[in-house]
């Protein structure tokens, strides 16, 4: 099993939509979480992380950790066409950094 | 932008020559990563180092060395290279507080 599972998708949404992406992870040491973008034919940057259960919020964007579920999420509100990327769900612990599969977003005009 | 160039950003070779990509930072940051990226795979460490001469195996260390002499440089080997290895490399590095890590550009392997 991988430490982090996330469904590939792809994922296509209307402007203007609220998107959720979803990962599960299977290790319960101390870590933090994280969410990459990464855009068509560059290296991922990092959108937001987190290290406790519950949300926190940037702009448009919220990351959810569910502890007790291994359970971490991605919303992001009034997507944007500028929005379509690929997003890596990620947890790091004691200096690595393991990713999900990623899912491929599309936000239509 | 972070200090990092990956090199070489593409290349071509034939199946069991010697490869070897180069992630080089001007950052000065402890921890430096190697990953591969496939489609339906995502990201997938290779090798990682938290200083130099110090190094750590990751997902996906099969086939492959890494050599760290400096801080600022980080080697990537493929000894004998085959046709599974081609992919889309990424080096990264990190000050190794929060799991923030800066990629490079990728360095795109083809192995025929």
């Amino acid at each position: 099993q991988k430490e982090v599972e996330q469904d590939p998708g792809p994922l296509s949404v209307p402007e203007g939509a609220i998107v959720s992406l979803n990962c599960t992870y299977s290790n319960s040491a101390f870590q933090y979480f994280m969410w990459y973008r990464q855009y068509s034919r560059k290296g991922p940057e990092l959108l937001m992380y987190t290290y406790s259960s519950g949300n926190k919020e940037d702009g448009r964007f919220t990351a959810q950790v569910d502890k007790s579920s291994k359970y971490i999420s991605l919303f992001i509100r009034d997507s944007q066409p500028s929005d379509s990327a690929t997003y890596l769900c990620a947890r790091y612990s004691t200096g690595k950094l393991i990713f999900g599969q990623g899912t491929t977003l599309q936000v239509k005009p | 932008d972070a200090g990092i160039t990956q090199s070489p950003r593409h290349k071509v070779t034939e199946t069991g020559t010697p490869v070897t990509l180069r992630c080089h930072q001007t950052e000065n940051h402890r921890y430096m990563y190697w990953y591969r990226q496939d489609p339906g795979h995502g990201l997938r460490l290779i090798h990682y180092s938290y200083g130099v001469k110090d190094t750590d195996k990751g997902e996906v260390s099969d086939g492959y060395s890494v050599s760290r002499s400096k801080t600022e440089d980080f080697l990537l080997t493929l000894e004998s290279a085959t046709s599974s290895q081609t992919s889309v490399y990424f080096c990264a590095i990190s000050g190794g507080v929060t799991g923030e890590l800066f990629f490079g550009e990728g360095s795109r392997l083809t192995v025929l």
